[in-house]
């Protein structure tokens, strides 16, 4: 099973500022089959990006994904008060399908 | 535009069977390329992958989960259902369905339903 360890757990940032999260995968992730998904309380997860740097439909792109192998960041430039949520990476390159513990990005 | 509404029994007592079903609306359950997933998360923690299913009935389950899970499709109703077997404090939950964007058991999840929660009961 690919354990993928997200950091940092919580991150504290003001608006406007730049956002950089990790997701650190336990083996090469095949093909960079590695998505991210953002949660807002109550909510289910939101797709932001898949095959490691393809946005989803709708996502502003203030948000940018990259990496490979077994390292991958998710970046959000210039924060907007509607995202500060928590964030998951999922890897589907081999079975299970797992996610990340996720990140918390509150506003400081 | 395609929905996913999740309904399950919000209660369940321990050792009991625990059904969840997830309508799809807005598309077909038998349209090719897609699979059709099931994801739980406990209270205050991450998300877990249960399984996924094809319109076939085919469907693949989590390893590192313990057996007792079933999904299955009813393509004549356009939903596709979860049933875990005695279920334990552990199964408790938020249940989402979504739908996977590929020929594959195994990809990022497109679409998803808003969630059910499911307490268990002692």
């Amino acid at each position: 099973e690919t354990v993928l360890t997200q950091s940092p757990g919580t991150l504290s940032l003001s608006p406007g500022e730049r956002a950089t999260l990790s997701c650190r995968a336990s083996q090469s992730v095949s093909s960079s089959y590695l998505a991210w998904y953002q949660q807002k309380p109550g909510q289910a997860p939101r797709l932001l990006f898949y095959g490691a740097s393809s946005r989803a439909t709708g996502i502003p792109d203030r948000f940018s994904g990259s990496g490979s192998g077994t390292d991958f960041t998710l970046t959000i430039t210039r924060l907007e008060p509607e995202d500060f949520a928590v964030y998951y990476c999922q890897q589907y390159g081999s079975s299970p399908i797992t996610f990340g513990q996720g990140t918390r990005l509150e506003i400081k | 535009q395609l929905q996913l509404q999740e309904s399950g029994p919000g209660l369940v007592q321990s050792s009991e069977t625990l059904s969840i079903t997830c309508t799809v609306s807005g598309g077909s359950i038998s349209s090719d390329g897609y699979f059709w997933g099931w994801i739980r998360q406990p209270p205050g923690k991450g998300l877990e992958w249960m399984g996924s299913v094809y319109y076939s009935g085919s469907a693949y389950y989590n390893p590192s989960l313990r057996s007792g899970i079933i999904i299955f499709v009813d393509t004549s109703k356009n939903l596709f259902s979860l049933k875990v077997s005695s279920v334990t404090a552990a199964d408790t939950a938020v249940y989402y369905c979504a739908r996977l964007p590929a020929k594959s058991y195994f990809y990022y999840m497109d679409v998803w339903g808003k969630g059910t929660t499911v307490t268990v009961s002692s």
